[in-house]
């Protein structure tokens, strides 16, 4: 059990539609950060969020956006969908700290048809 | 940018057994981080091992070892005594050392399969 969790499970949605996904981190977390998870693949960095602010982005465009909230959760928005945004999409939290182990949750899975 | 390659697609070991998984990186950094994840069918990514790069004693945690050779840039995660539970993706992962740095970049993963 890692304290974060995710929702919703499963999602199907509509190519050019928008969705967001949530998340609720561990309290005391204040840095979480979004994956995305293609089949058979590894999970790749989307971006971080700590204190509420964006402070770090992987290779993907900016219809890709997120919020963090005060209370520990946050979301991620993505806009125009594509057929291969579908992927599984891994939240995470964190205290801010190299060392600080990161909590992942069971992740939210996206089918864009 | 740093990558992390995992070699073997997948594994099969015999319950009880021990079985050995790889994975090399490359970074250009000195001070960095690496893991070991396991990703059940539930999709939760568990951590099972880390490694600081500055220290020279491989890691442990029960059944699980790691050999770091950090010259050659290898990572590889040992099971011993393998159980039914193990089998799972299994990621290797590598996040740098600096402050504030919280990316993790993952290897493509390595399905392990226990045979009972």
């Amino acid at each position: 059990e890692t304290g974060v969790t995710q929702s919703p499970t499963h999602l199907i949605k509509t190519r050019g539609q928008q969705v967001t996904l949530r998340c609720s981190s561990q309290s005391g977390h204040n840095t979480v950060s979004w994956y995305q998870q293609a089949l058979g693949q590894g999970p790749q960095f989307i971006f971080q969020y700590y204190r509420e602010e964006e402070n770090g982005r992987g290779n993907f465009p900016p219809r890709f956006s997120g919020l963090q909230f005060p209370n520990y959760s946050s979301e991620l928005n993505v806009n125009a969908l594509e057929l291969d945004d579908s992927a599984l999409y891994l939240c995470a939290s964190s205290l801010l700290g190299s060392g600080n182990t990161i909590y992942f949750g069971e992740g939210s899975w996206l089918t864009v048809v | 940018a740093q990558t992390v390659t995992q070699s073997q697609p997948e594994m099969s070991v015999q319950e009880a057994e021990t079985v050995t998984l790889s994975c090399t990186y490359d970074t250009s950094e000195s001070d960095y981080y690496l893991f070991w994840y396991k990703q059940p069918p539930s999709r939760q990514m568990i951590l099972v091992i880390r490694q600081e790069a500055y220290k020279q004693q491989n890691a442990t945690e029960n059944r699980f070892s790691v050999n770091f050779q950090k010259a050659a840039k290898s990572f590889s995660l040992k099971i011993s005594d393998s159980q039914l539970g193990d089998a799972a993706m299994y990621f290797c992962a590598y996040r740098r050392g600096i402050q504030g740095a919280q990316k993790l970049v993952f290897g493509q993963g390595t399905r392990l399969t226990i045979n009972p």
